[in-house]
């Protein structure tokens, strides 16, 4: 099935600085990916759209400054966290469609194993 | 915006069958989703529904009623390795196909 990987797994850094996180579709082409952000128990909230070749779209109340979005080929999308701040710190995962699918396959998200961030 | 309500919790012997019910609210609506999530894991694609009516994917099927906005998840035969939280989330948008998610229910089945 289709995989995607996401790095690093887990990130600790200090206040003030950046972080960023990749996000690759090892086995198919993704002109979409999808950034999350899920706080523990709850539930994933959409951040932005990832767009190769294109800006991204991000979702109302996101900083579009503060996390930086780059998707420069097909199989790779990355998010950077400007001037990590403790209020950052949380489970960021991605997720990307395949571009290929038929149908109903089309419309499934193939999910990133998640980075956990951790700002001091 | 939208808004997607489904229970927080639901419990459960191996064996059994629960079914999660997920009510939404969104403008565009173009389809309801189903994924599982083991704790701290990645969210693993489970059923979809464009259309009114059941699917089924061997011992989970999914199940949409556009006009009443609701859908539900039917687990059967449940055994321990089920026990995850379960989102439903709407897709919205065909071209970009963004999907929404409600908070979740976390399924513990009991043997």
């Amino acid at each position: 099935g289709a995989v995607v990987s996401q790095h690093p797994s887990w990130v600790i850094c200090k206040s003030g600085t950046s972080v960023k996180i990749e996000c690759r579709s090892l086995d198919f082409q993704a002109t979409t990916m999808f950034w999350y952000r899920q706080f523990p128990k709850q539930s994933l909230m959409l951040m932005a759209t990832s767009n190769e070749g294109s800006k991204a779209t991000y979702e109302q109340g996101v900083e579009k400054d503060k996390f930086l979005i780059n998707h420069a080929s097909l199989t790779l999308s990355t998010l950077t966290v400007t001037s990590a701040h403790p209020e950052d710190s949380s489970f960021y995962i991605c997720s990307a469609r395949d571009q290929g699918g038929t149908g109903a396959a089309k419309n499934i998200q193939y999910f990133g194993a998640g980075t956990r961030l951790s700002v001091l | 915006g939208q808004s997607l309500e489904q229970p927080s919790e639901v419990t459960a012997v191996e064996g059994a069958i629960v079914q999660i019910n997920c009510t939404y609210q969104t403008s565009g609506f173009y389809g309801l989703s189903w994924y599982q999530q083991h704790d701290g894991g990645a969210p693993t694609f489970l059923s979809y529904n464009a259309l009114d009516g059941l699917e089924e994917t061997g011992r989970f099927s999914s199940f949409l009623s556009r006009s009443d906005s609701y859908g539900y998840l039917l687990l059967q035969e449940l055994q321990m390795k089920d026990s995850a939280s379960y989102f439903c989330a709407v897709i919205r948008g065909s071209t970009l196909g963004r999907l929404y998610f409600g908070r979740g229910t976390q399924l513990t089945v009991w043997p």
